[in-house]
């Protein structure tokens, strides 16, 4: 158990669908991340917010849009995704946004776009 | 930058030893390892900070040479449990971890 969790786990979505992915924290962290896992390219980071603020925007488009109510929420809104925006997509949580703290991740939710 | 890991895919025979290579072509002020199975969450392993201290614990240890720009995680003595992929996750001083391609690793009884 990591204390990181992501729901959905699986998800399908049509191109003109929107969808949202949630992620919580139970390690009462101040920072949380999205990143995306595509099948043989590293980690890439989208998101991260720290003390609810977004402290970085890694060139991500539009149509993923990010919402951090609180520390222990994080929110990945999806609006018209493409195919190439399957992926995995993975919830992490520091103590704080900078790099030199561990990060545990979620479970991911598995995202396939139709 | 990302960095680069060096093998891409090992398998070892339990009780083998590996060593996994993360190098960076811009100066790096730490290093995590995770590993991740399949299907699973990447698990935090460890984090080098700058100074080449090195770290362990049970039979996984790595280095860092920050004037080569490169750390090494060692595996002693393989149990069937290390296999995975395992990432190496660099702070080149943007506030922000790059991560590797990651390295297989497959261990057979």
């Amino acid at each position: 158990e990591t204390g990181v969790t992501q729901t959905p786990r699986h998800l399908v979505m049509g191109m003109t669908n929107k969808k949202s992915l949630k992620c919580e924290q139970h390690l009462g962290h101040n920072a949380m991340y999205w990143y995306k896992q595509s099948a043989k390219k590293p980690l890439e980071l989208m998101f991260v917010y720290s003390l609810e603020e977004r402290v970085e925007n890694n060139s991500v488009p539009s149509r993923f849009s990010p919402e951090c109510p609180n520390s222990s929420h994080l929110f990945l809104h999806l609006h018209t995704l493409q195919p190439e925006d399957s992926a995995l997509y993975l919830c992490a949580s520091s103590q704080d946004g900078s790099p030199g703290y561990e990060q545990y991740f979620g479970p991911g939710t598995r995202l396939t776009v139709t | 930058q990302q960095p680069v890991q060096s093998p891409q895919a090992v398998i070892l025979r339990e009780g083998e030893d590996a060593v996994i290579n993360c190098s960076s072509s811009k100066a790096l002020y730490s290093v995590h390892w995770y590993r991740q199975k399949h299907g699973e969450a990447p698990v935090f392993l460890m984090i080098l900070l700058k100074g080449g201290e090195q770290k362990g614990h049970d039979k996984i240890s790595a280095s860092f040479n920050e004037k080569k720009q490169q750390s090494s995680l060692y595996l002693t003595a393989s149990q069937l449990s290390y296999s995975g992929t395992y990432f190496c996750g660099t702070d080149q001083g943007a506030q922000k971890l790059v991560f590797g391609q990651g390295t297989r690793l497959t261990i057979n009884p």
